[in-house]
């Protein structure tokens, strides 16, 4: 088993810039999400998702789309990219209520 | 009041040390928690899930104490290796998941 699977591991974005960050798994998990992480902090909830074809905002979505057409792949969208948004993002799955199993993390830099 | 509460430490303690964390929790319905380690922002990993009757795992015990709502994670006997932030984890009624901003441990020679 993969588990789960997030793609770029690093990419530098030039302002204004848009892209996608890819996340998949392959445990038919229904629970997947997305978070952040700004150094000396903790992970922070971007959006989430209980299932294909629902989704909904975490603590600090403003500036991300998510979209789940699959049970499987959960992409991040940076609409217009801004150097606030800097950081580390991870991308996680799990059964509802259960452990969750991360992504390796993308280490994004906007210039 | 946060969802999940952690002091951040840091806790600096010498090798051979016990230390212990706690971490509270506001939904009083949550019936999943867990213990995670993060190292220097990569990915975190599970540590263990917290079972009501509490559980150890080698050098680590986790409790439950669900009329106080807190969880602990005891780690006995440090090591060097042990340096890292640990993360309270549980869902919220929202069936969101939930992570505390971690508690930074340095386990010194």
């Amino acid at each position: 088993n993969a588990g789960v699977t997030q793609t770029p591991k690093f990419q530098v974005l030039k302002t204004g810039q848009s892209m996608t960050l890819q996340c998949a798994q392959d445990m038919n998990h229904e629970y997947m999400s997305w978070y952040r992480q700004d150094p000396g902090m903790g992970l922070r909830l971007i959006h989430y998702s209980v299932g294909a074809g629902i989704t909904d905002q975490g603590e600090v979505p403003n500036g991300y789309n998510v979209s789940r057409s699959t049970t499987e792949d959960f992409p991040l969208r940076l609409l217009s990219a801004a150097p606030s948004q800097t950081s580390v993002y991870f991308c996680a799955s799990s059964y509802s209520g259960g452990r969750a199993f991360f992504g390796q993390g993308t280490r994004l830099t906007v210039v | 009041r946060k969802e999940v509460e952690q002091d951040p430490g840091p806790f600096n303690v010498p090798e051979g040390a016990t230390v212990a964390f706690n971490c509270t929790y506001s939904n009083s319905a949550s019936q999943s928690f867990f213990w995670y380690r993060q190292d220097c922002r990569k990915e975190p990993k599970l540590l263990m899930s917290v079972y009501s009757s509490g559980n150890e795992d080698g050098r680590f015990t986790a409790q439950l104490n669900r009329a106080s709502q807190y969880i602990s994670l005891l780690i006995r006997d440090s090591k060097l290796s042990d340096s890292a932030t640990y993360l309270c984890v549980t869902y919220n009624q929202g069936g969101k998941l939930i992570f505390g901003q971690g508690t930074e441990l340095s386990v010194k020679p």
